[in-house]
C-alpha cells in the first residue's frame, strides 16, 4: 500500500480537462515539494511538476499542479490521446526520511 | 546532456546478491543527490534509496539491512549492493538524479532507463 493514495484510473475525451489526485499527511505533502511522473509502458518516467506547480523545460503548459494542506492535484487541459500513460505523485516524508510515491492513476482518453 | 546507465541487473536465486551500477555521464555524482526507485511488473514505483552528496544515506524499510548504496567518485558511478535477495525484491531499478542536490523534494530530473533483477529459483 502506497504511502500517497492516487485513484487507479480515470479517463475522459480528446480535447477535455482532468484531474488527478493525490492525497497524504503532514509529514509528506503539506511540509514538503510534490512532484508529478509521466510514465509511458516500458520506458522511465518523466518528471512533469516539481515543487507543486513547475513545469521542466519542454513540458507543455497544458499541464499544471496545485498543492493544499495534504493534498495535491495534477491538472491535465487540452487532453490528447498521446496524454494517455501512467501518472504518479511523489515527495518526500520528512517523518520516515524516506521517498514516498502515490501508487498511479492510469489516464485514458477515450 | 545528462545521460545515466545502469547495469547488473540479472536473474538471481533467492538469498543471492547482486550489485547495480548507475555510471553517469555530464553530472558529478558526488555534487548530486542520487536514488534508487524500484518498479515491480505491473506495479508502481518505489522508492529504495537516497544518497546525499556528503555520503549521507536512506533506505525503504523493505530493503534496510540488505541494500547498501555507495559511490565511486572516480568512475563517477553510484552502485546498489543487493543481498539475501527475495522474491519481492523482482523489479526494473531506476537510477534517478534530484533536480536539486540539497532539497529532499525537488523532485527525480534525471533517470536512467533501468535494468531488471529477477530473483526466482
Amino acid at each position: 500500500q502506497s504511502v500517497l493514495t492516487q485513484p487507479p484510473s480515470v479517463s475522459a475525451a480528446p480535447g477535455q480537462m482532468v484531474t488527478i489526485s493525490c492525497s497524504g499527511r503532514s509529514s509528506n505533502i503539506e511540509n514538503n515539494y510534490v512532484s508529478w511522473y509521466q510514465q509511458f509502458p516500458g520506458t522511465a518516467p518523466k518528471l512533469l511538476i516539481y515543487e507543486n506547480n513547475m513545469r521542466p523545460s519542454g513540458i507543455p503548459d497544458r499541464f499544471s499542479g496545485s498543492k493544499s494542506g495534504t493534498s495535491a492535484t495534477l491538472t491535465v487541459t487540452g487532453l490528447q490521446t498521446v496524454d494517455e500513460a501512467d501518472y504518479y505523485c511523489g515527495t518526500w516524508d520528512s517523518r520516515l526520511s524516506a521517498g514516498v510515491f502515490g501508487g498511479g492513476t492510469r489516464l485514458t482518453v477515450l | 546532456e545528462v545521460q545515466l546507465m545502469e547495469s547488473g541487473g540479472g536473474l538471481v536465486q533467492p538469498g543471492g546478491s547482486l550489485r547495480l551500477s548507475c555510471a553517469a555521464s555530464g553530472i558529478i555524482v558526488s555534487d548530486s543527490y542520487m536514488n534508487w526507485v524500484r518498479q515491480a511488473p505491473g506495479k508502481g514505483l518505489e522508492w529504495v534509496s537516497s544518497m546525499y552528496t556528503g555520503g549521507t544515506t536512506y533506505y525503504a524499510d523493505s530493503v534496510k539491512g540488505r541494500f547498501s548504496f555507495s559511490r565511486d567518485n572516480s568512475k563517477n558511478t553510484v552502485y546498489l549492493q543487493m543481498d539475501n535477495l527475495r522474491a519481492e525484491d523482482t523489479a526494473v531499478y531506476y537510477c534517478a538524479r534530484n533536480r536539486l542536490y540539497y532539497m529532499d523534494s525537488s523532485g527525480y530530473l534525471d533517470w536512467g532507463q533501468g535494468t531488471l533483477v529477477t530473483v526466482s529459483s
